[in-house]
Parts: structure tokens; C-alpha cells; sequence
């Protein structure tokens, strides 16, 4: 099946810093890519729809100056949360629809961040 | 607005069978999916059905779609440890829109 990476899989900030997190489509094209948001034990909650060489589409109650989403090829998001706080730590997952078959949705492996 | 519901936990024997049960409330979802989430990993999509089919095989894994009923159900066959993990249900309306994903089944498979 298709393969979706996450760099880096997991990484610890303090606050007020930036983290960016990428998601590559390693062996198809994607031209919509997903951000997700998961905390412990709950179900993933969508942040953004981003969609390669346009702005990313934000849902609501997401703060677009704070999750920035950059779609700059078919295969490569990325995430930077910026000036990050605690209550940011979670684990993010991101998710690329193939170009070819798009009702299939691949997922990362996602990225814990924790923030200090 | 869109809601996918299930329950959030079964157990079950090694070698009997598991039955993950979902329910949504879109009737023009289109597509609809299930995933599976292992510990500290990402979610792996594990198979899907299109709205107009009722059932979809693939090895230990039957999915049954009762569109009536907005109902949608996951069995897997000789159930082994390897299978505990976290089933989502996922459903979307078009090949372009993002999935609602229902809360998980934490599947628990006892030796």
C-alpha cells in the first residue's frame, strides 16, 4: 500500500519556540493532504485540509497564525506550530489522499510533541 | 452535522471472533472505512466499502454495510494478539472531503 511519512516522529519543545513537523507521500502523488490532532485515548479531530499550492482550509476553531500549513509540492506538508504552549502537546497525525484512487486515505505514523 | 458512533471496548478470545459495530448519521456518506491504530503508531487503513455495496471480504476481515440502517460492522475471523488495537470507523461523503472518524473500539484480545 501506499506509505506516508512523518519527521520527526516525536519531539519535546520548550515554550514559546516553533516546531515544524513534515509529512511526505513517500511513493504516490498527493494533491490533499490532512491534519490531524489526537489527544490521549480520544478520536482524531481534523485541523486542516491542505491542498498543494493554495492556502490550507482551517476548521473551525483552529487558529490558522498559530498551525501553519505549507503544501509546497505533491508530496511534502508541513505543520509549524508556532510560539508553542503546553496545552499544544499532543499527537499529531497526518494523512495524504492518493492523486490516482482518492477515497483512499493513507496516515502517517504521526508525531508526538510535548511542550514544556 | 456528521456523527459516527461506537462502542468503546470489546474483548474477546484468541480464535473466536470479533464484531466491531459502528453507526453513522450522514446518509450521503459515500465512503466508509476502517482503520486500525496500534499503540503509539498511526492509523492503518485496514479496508473499505462504497455505499452501494452490503459486504466486502478481504481474508479474516468482513465488513457489512446496512445502508437502512446507517449501520456499519466489522468482523474478523480467528481473532489473534496480534489484533488488539484500536478500531476506527471512518466516513466520508465524497473522494474529496475529509473523514469524521468515530471515538475507537479498544479491541482486546485475551490468550
Amino acid at each position: 500500500g501506499a506509505v506516508v511519512s512523518q519527521h520527526p516522529s516525536w519531539v519535546i519543545c520548550k515554550s514559546g519556540t516553533s516546531v515544524k513537523i513534515e509529512c511526505r507521500s513517500l511513493d504516490f502523488q498527493a494533491t490533499t493532504m490532512f491534519w490531524y490532532r489526537q489527544f490521549p485515548k480520544q478520536s482524531l479531530m481534523l485541523m486542516a485540509t491542505s491542498n498543494e499550492g493554495s492556502k490550507a482550509t482551517y476548521e473551525q476553531g483552529v487558529e490558522k497564525d498559530k498551525f501553519l500549513i505549507n503544501h509546497a509540492s505533491l508530496t511534502l506538508s508541513t505543520l509549524t506550530v508556532t510560539s508553542a504552549h503546553p496545552e499544544d502537546s499532543s499527537f499529531y497525525i497526518c494523512s495524504a489522499r492518493s492523486s490516482g484512487y482518492s477515497y483512499e486515505q493513507y496516515f502517517g505514523p504521526g508525531t508526538r510533541l510535548t511542550v514544556t | 452535522g456528521e456523527d459516527v458512533e461506537q462502542s468503546l471496548f470489546l474483548s474477546v478470545r484468541e480464535g473466536d471472533s470479533s464484531v466491531i459495530n459502528c453507526t453513522y448519521t450522514d446518509s450521503s456518506s459515500t465512503y466508509l472505512y476502517w482503520y486500525k491504530q496500534e499503540p503509539g503508531a498511526g492509523l492503518q487503513l485496514l479496508t473499505y466499502i462504497f455505499s452501494n455495496m452490503d459486504m466486502k471480504q478481504d481474508q479474516r476481515l468482513t465488513v457489512l454495510l446496512n445502508k437502512k440502517d446507517k449501520h456499519l460492522s466489522l468482523r474478523i475471523a480467528d481473532t489473534q494478539t496480534g489484533d488488539s488495537a484500536i478500531y476506527f470507523c471512518a466516513e466520508s461523503v465524497s473522494g474529496n472531503t475529509p473523514l469524521v472518524f468515530g471515538k475507537g473500539t479498544r479491541l482486546s484480545v485475551i490468550a
